[in-house]
């Protein structure tokens, strides 16, 4: 099956500094990879979409040069959270469609604290 | 905006007992796609449904799209322990992405 993975799986750092977050579509190519937070008990908020090449198109609320995303290639997708803060704190999970797919392939998510 | 319920959050049943929750769109919808999410771990698609009325099974889950195909359902058969997680519905919305409900929460008593 579609393998996606995401690195790391945890991270802790302070407050002002950048973060960066991974993630690969291990055997197969995502054409599209979605960013979602999830906070405690709570569903997975989209944050963005980004397509293979092209800029990513943020949801509204998501600041765009806070949260970076980059899809340089068809397997691999990153979100940097630049000067974090401990509000950022949170599962940070990433997902893959492939060309002509309607699924979306989790990765196992990026629990991020920021002290 | 798009929209997409579920009613409640968290439900508890006793093992071996059936299961089933329920999913609402505001919008009428060209599919309809259900996640597990088990604790500590990730969202996994199950399945996609996508024409009115439609009935699909996976061992002891059914699954089923309205004919109105605003709203979809989950009938778990005799929970087991393995039910466990939480069980998201999503609706496709602009641009390809994925709107998804809150979720339910299923935990199963043994």
């Amino acid at each position: 099956g579609a393998v996606v993975s995401q690195h790391p799986s945890r991270v802790i750092c302070k407050s002002g500094t950048s973060v960066k977050i991974e993630c690969r579509s291990l055997d197969f190519q995502a054409t599209t990879m979605f960013w979602y937070r999830q906070f405690p008990k709570k569903s997975l908020m989209l944050m963005a979409t980004s397509n293979e090449g092209s800029k990513a198109t943020y949801e509204q609320g998501v600041e765009k040069d806070k949260f970076l995303i980059n899809h340089a290639s068809l397997t691999l997708s990153t979100l940097t959270v630049t000067s974090a803060h401990p509000e950022d704190s949170s599962f940070y999970i990433c997902s893959a469609r492939a060309r002509g797919g309607y699924e979306q392939y989790f990765g196992p998510g990026t629990r991020l604290t920021v002290t | 905006g798009q929209q997409v319920m579920q009613i409640p959050q968290y439900q508890h049943v006793q093992e071996g007992e059936d299961f089933t929750t329920y999913c609402n769109s505001s919008t009428t919808l060209s599919n309809i796609q259900w996640y597990k999410q088990r604790p500590g771990g990730h969202p996994v698609f199950l399945i996609q449904l996508v024409k009115s009325g439609e009935v699909k099974k996976q061992k002891r889950l059914t699954f089923q799209f309205g004919e109105a195909k605003k709203n979809s359902s989950l009938h778990i058969t005799a929970t087991q322990t393995t039910d466990v997680g939480t069980y998201f519905c999503a609706g496709p919305g602009a641009n390809s992405k994925l709107t998804f409900g809150k979720g339910i929460t299923l935990s199963v008593r043994p």
